[in-house]
């Protein structure tokens, strides 16, 4: 069983819909969270972070965590054409060495 | 942009053949890092280096060794290259916990696409 598992999608809505991204994870050492976003042939960047269960907003874009369930989500309102892209959720596992843990990666089409 | 330059940006080599990438920047950040992202599977951490002559490994390190004489450079070498290194290798660098530091962020290079025939 993978730490962090994602659905790779991949997912295509029409421009202005709600997106809703989502992962679980299985290790309760998991202690940050983060959503990066990867375009098309480059190099992935962060989007939002957290480190506490709960809502954190960020223009249109909100990031939950729900420790009790090991769940996180990505959701993007009003959504544009420019958010096309590869949303990765990651997780921070503070045991010794910080490691973070990519879960598969999610493909989102935003069509105009 | 964060300052990291990965080199070769592209590389067809075929099985067998040693292959050396090459990671470098310019913010003196303390963690270097070398990944692989493959349909699937997302990102997969190779290894990983926490200072000068100081690397771990990965979840998959098999087949591949690294090694850091400077700060600001870290090499990932393919030994003998095989069908199954075919990817995209990103480098990335981040900075220990600290004030103004935002624990787990990684800055990510432009990636280097390898492929091995």
């Amino acid at each position: 069983q993978k730490e962090v598992e994602q659905d790779p999608g991949p997912l295509s809505v029409p421009e202005g819909a709600i997106v809703s991204l989502n992962c679980t994870y299985s290790n309760s050492a998991f202690q940050y969270f983060m959503w990066y976003r990867q375009y098309s042939r480059k190099g992935p960047e962060l989007l939002m972070y957290t480190y506490s269960s709960g809502n954190k907003e960020d223009g249109r874009f909100t990031a939950q965590v729900d420790k009790s369930s090991k769940y996180i989500s990505l959701f993007i309102r009003d959504s544009q054409p420019s958010d096309s892209a590869t949303y990765l959720c990651a997780i921070l596992r503070i045991q010794g060495a910080q490691k973070l843990v990519f879960g598969q990666g999610t493909r989102l089409t935003i069509n105009p | 942009d964060a300052g990291i330059t990965q080199s070769p940006r592209h590389k067809v080599t075929e099985t067998g053949t040693p292959v050396t990438l090459r990671c470098h920047q310019t913010e003196n950040h303390r963690y270097m890092y070398w990944y692989r992202q493959d349909p699937g599977h997302g990102l997969r951490l190779i290894h990983y280096s926490y200072g000068v002559k100081d690397t771990d490994k990965g979840e998959v390190s098999d087949g591949y060794s690294v090694s850091r004489s400077k700060t600001e450079d870290f090499l990932l070498t393919l030994e003998s290259a095989t069908s199954s290194q075919t990817s995209v290798y990103f480098c990335a660098i981040s900075e220990p916990e600290g004030a103004g530091v935002l624990t787990g962020e990684l800055f990510f290079g432009e990636g280097s696409r390898l492929t091995v025939l």
